[in-house]
C-alpha cells in the first residue's frame, strides 16, 4: 500500500520569504501522480500543483514549485514570496487519493 | 472552473438515525466520485470510490453496510450514514474526478 509522510506538522514563514514543505512517499509503482493541496480555514480543498512521475521536469505554478526526486521518493513544495493568504493546511497526496498528515503553514506579517 | 456542491453543509442528528449527504457536480459530469472523512486536525481518509452505475469500492476498514453510497447519475453521488453513532461525527468531503479531482466544501456531521 502506498503511504505518504509529511514530517512537518507546522511551519512558519515571514511574509515575502520562501518556505519549503516536505513530503515523502512509498510506492512500488513506476507511474503515478503527486499533488499538493491547500486547505484554508474554509475547509475547501484547493489543488496547488501536480507532478507526473514520468516527467523529470519539476512542476511550477506561479509562486509554487516542487522539487521532485523520484529515486528518493521525495516531493517537496516551495512557496516563494509568501503571502498572508498562503496560510493554510497543506496536504501532499499520492495519485489523488492517499494524503499525508498535513503541514500547517503560518505566514507572519 | 468545475464546481462540486455538498448538501447539507452541516447536520446534527440523534444517535440511531440515518443521514444522507449529497454530492453534486454542478457543471460537469463525473463517472467517478470519492468520499473522504476528515477528523479534526487530521488528514483526509479515503472511504470509498463511487462509480456511476455500479457498486462503490470501499477502502479496507470502512463498513459498506454502514456507509451506503449511491451514484445514480453522472452528477450525483450520495453517502448515507446508517444508524449513526457519536463516533461517526466527522467532516465528510466528496470529490468528483474530471481530469483532476474537484472537491466539495464538505459536510460536518454531529451525532448526539
Amino acid at each position: 500500500a502506498q503511504t505518504v509522510t509529511q514530517s512537518q506538522p507546522e511551519m512558519s514563514v515571514q511574509e515575502a520569504e520562501t518556505v519549503t514543505l516536505s513530503c515523502t512517499y512509498d510506492t512500488s509503482e513506476s507511474d503515478y501522480y503527486l499533488f499538493w493541496y491547500k486547505q484554508p480555514p474554509s475547509r475547501q480543498m484547493i489543488l496547488v500543483i501536480r507532478q507526473e512521475a514520468y516527467k523529470q521536469q519539476n512542476a511550477t505554478e506561479n509562486r509554487f514549485s516542487v522539487n521532485f526526486q523520484k529515486a528518493a521518493k521525495s516531493f517537496s513544495l516551495k512557496i516563494s514570496d509568501s503571502q498572508l493568504g498562503d496560510a493554510a493546511m497543506y496536504f501532499c497526496a499520492y495519485n489523488d487519493m492517499r494524503f499525508g498528515a498535513g503541514t500547517r503553514l503560518t505566514v507572519k506579517p | 472552473g468545475a464546481v462540486v456542491s455538498q448538501h447539507p453543509s452541516r447536520v446534527i442528528c440523534k444517535s440511531g438515525t440515518s443521514v444522507k449527504i449529497e454530492c453534486r457536480s454542478l457543471d460537469f459530469q463525473a463517472t467517478t466520485m470519492f468520499w473522504y472523512r476528515q477528523f479534526p486536525k487530521q488528514s483526509l481518509m479515503l472511504m470509498a470510490t463511487s462509480n456511476e452505475g455500479s457498486k462503490a469500492t470501499y477502502e479496507q476498514g470502512v463498513e459498506k453496510d454502514k456507509f451506503l453510497i449511491n451514484h445514480a447519475s453522472l452528477t450525483l453521488s450520495t453517502l448515507t450514514v446508517t444508524s449513526a453513532h457519536p463516533e461517526d461525527s466527522s467532516f465528510y468531503i466528496c470529490s468528483a474526478l474530471a481530469g483532476e479531482q474537484f472537491f466539495g466544501p464538505g459536510t460536518r456531521l454531529t451525532v448526539l
